[in-house]
């Protein structure tokens, strides 16, 4: 299995500018999470999905921030107008579901997002 | 209160030595405990987890958890420059949403 995709791995942007990443979670994994790491805040939680509906989108910071899941092996994740303090690493990472579906969750690469 | 917290480091040991990582957490009703390591430019990979109280033992990493103190504990033996990473020790706040803060960084000297 190739694990959890994301793509662009690395994104410089310029303030005001529209940014989507890209994620293509585990085949049969049923859950998916966007995380935002910094360091001033760690990993925090963005949004899930659970069979492609959104469950929880309460991370999400504002309204410039918004999350799709079209199909089963593809979402993004939008940020329009982008602003600097968007910079951070953001990971997506997909879990098989079942009692501990929220802990066995397995991450992508991530991506860098720098906005300038 | 914090629903994890964790001391975040750095904290540098010699190779060979026994290492232990500790969370404290807040949430009595939480009953799956994880340690997930993230090397730097690397997502975080899940490393050991139990469930309820009691220890896990997998090769040179085991798991300890103390529900009566809400401590939990992760300790390494032999350590090697290859456990040099960040060590999350997640939980579930009280609406039902998982917590994974900042870590503690781990150095392992040669």
């Amino acid at each position: 299995d190739a694990g959890v995709i994301q793509s662009p791995r690395h994104e410089v942007t310029e303030m005001g500018q529209e940014v989507t990443l890209r994620c293509k979670p585990i085949s049969g994994h049923d859950y998916l999470f966007w995380y935002r790491q910094t360091m001033m805040r760690g990993l925090e939680l963005l949004i899930y999905f659970n069979n492609n509906v959104p469950i929880d989108d309460s991370g999400m910071p504002e309204d410039r921030f918004s999350a799709k899941m079209p199909n089963a092996s593809f979402s993004t994740l939008k940020i329009q107008p982008s602003e600097p303090r968007d910079s951070a690493v953001y990971f997506c990472a997909s879990s098989p579901g079942g009692r501990a579906f929220r802990y066995e969750q397995y991450f992508g690469p991530g991506t860098r997002l720098t906005v300038t | 209160q914090k629903e994890v917290e964790q001391d975040p480091g750095p904290l540098s040991v010699p190779e060979g030595a026994i290492v232990s990582l500790n969370c404290t957490y807040s949430n009595s009703a939480f009953q799956y405990f994880m340690w997930y390591r993230q090397y730097s430019r690397k997502g975080p990979e899940l490393l050991m987890y139990t469930y309820s109280s009691g220890n896990k033992e997998d090769g040179r990493f085991t798991a300890q958890v103390d529900k009566s103190s809400k401590y939990i504990s992760l300790f390494i033996r032999d350590s090697q420059p290859s456990d040099s990473a960040t060590y999350l020790c997640p939980n579930m706040n009280r609406d039902d949403k998982i917590i994974f803060g900042k870590g503690t960084r781990l150095h392992i000297l040669p």
